[in-house]
């Protein structure tokens, strides 16, 4: 079974430019989430996808991010415009069901710079 | 709020000895919690999780982790460490709605041989 796959490993940017990260969860797995992880600190929670529809977007930092999942499979991450905050690891997961482990991605390395 | 603490950045221990990683948190109700690890170039990965039931829970791998209720606790251990366990490990926990992990900074295991 392929696990959560995640593209490009790494990215590097110049601030002002668009970014767009893309996720390919777990075959069957309705729920799909997004976390970053910044300048070697805790990882947070930036969305819930549950198939296409938006659950929980409390962790989005602003304006200048956009998730989609169209057709509930596969999901991307737009960073438009990118600043140099927006570097991190952004890492994706998927999960049967909320409430149960989450598989992770490798993770994309983003570097603005 | 809930919370996660990993209150050690980094921990050393000789190949063969036994190893303790902390892990504290904070979380109204019954808590959901779990130890990823995420190896060098490599997405994070699941060892074990506690939802109910016996206070030892095993996991991948050979680690153990010990729910305390009372400490509000959730240590991660394993009697003999390897070289190759050396990786960075992050304890969680499910959030009141459980539809996301709120995860600790993180705490890197060095073990030498």
């Amino acid at each position: 079974e392929a696990g959560v796959t995640q593209f490009p490993s790494h990215s590097v940017i110049e601030k002002g430019q668009t970014v767009t990260l893309r996720c390919d969860p777990i075959s069957g797995h309705d729920n799909l989430y997004w976390y970053r992880r910044v300048m070697g600190k805790e990882i947070k929670f930036l969305l819930h996808f549950v198939k296409e529809s938006k659950q929980d977007e409390s962790g989005m930092p602003n304006n200048r991010f956009l998730a989609e999942r169209t057709g509930g499979t596969y999901s991307t991450l737009k960073v438009q415009p990118a600043e140099l905050e927006d570097s991190g690891v952004y890492f994706c997961a998927s999960s049967p069901d909320p409430g149960t482990e989450a598989f992770f991605g490798q993770g994309t390395r983003l570097t603005v710079v | 709020a809930q919370s996660v603490a990993q209150p050690e950045d980094q921990v050393n221990v000789a190949e063969g000895n036994p190893l303790t990683v902390k892990c504290t948190y904070s979380v109204s109700g019954n808590p959901y919690l779990f130890w990823y690890v995420q190896y060098p170039n490599r997405g994070l990965q699941f060892l074990l999780k506690y939802i109910t039931g016996d206070n030892l829970v095993k996991g991948s791998y050979g680690f153990e982790a010990e729910f305390n209720k009372s400490q509000t606790s959730f240590h991660l251990k394993k009697p003999s460490a390897l070289v190759s366990d050396s990786a960075l490990y992050f304890c969680a926990v499910l959030s009141g709605g459980y539809n996301k992990l709120i995860f600790g900074a993180g705490t890197r295991l060095a073990v030498h041989p």
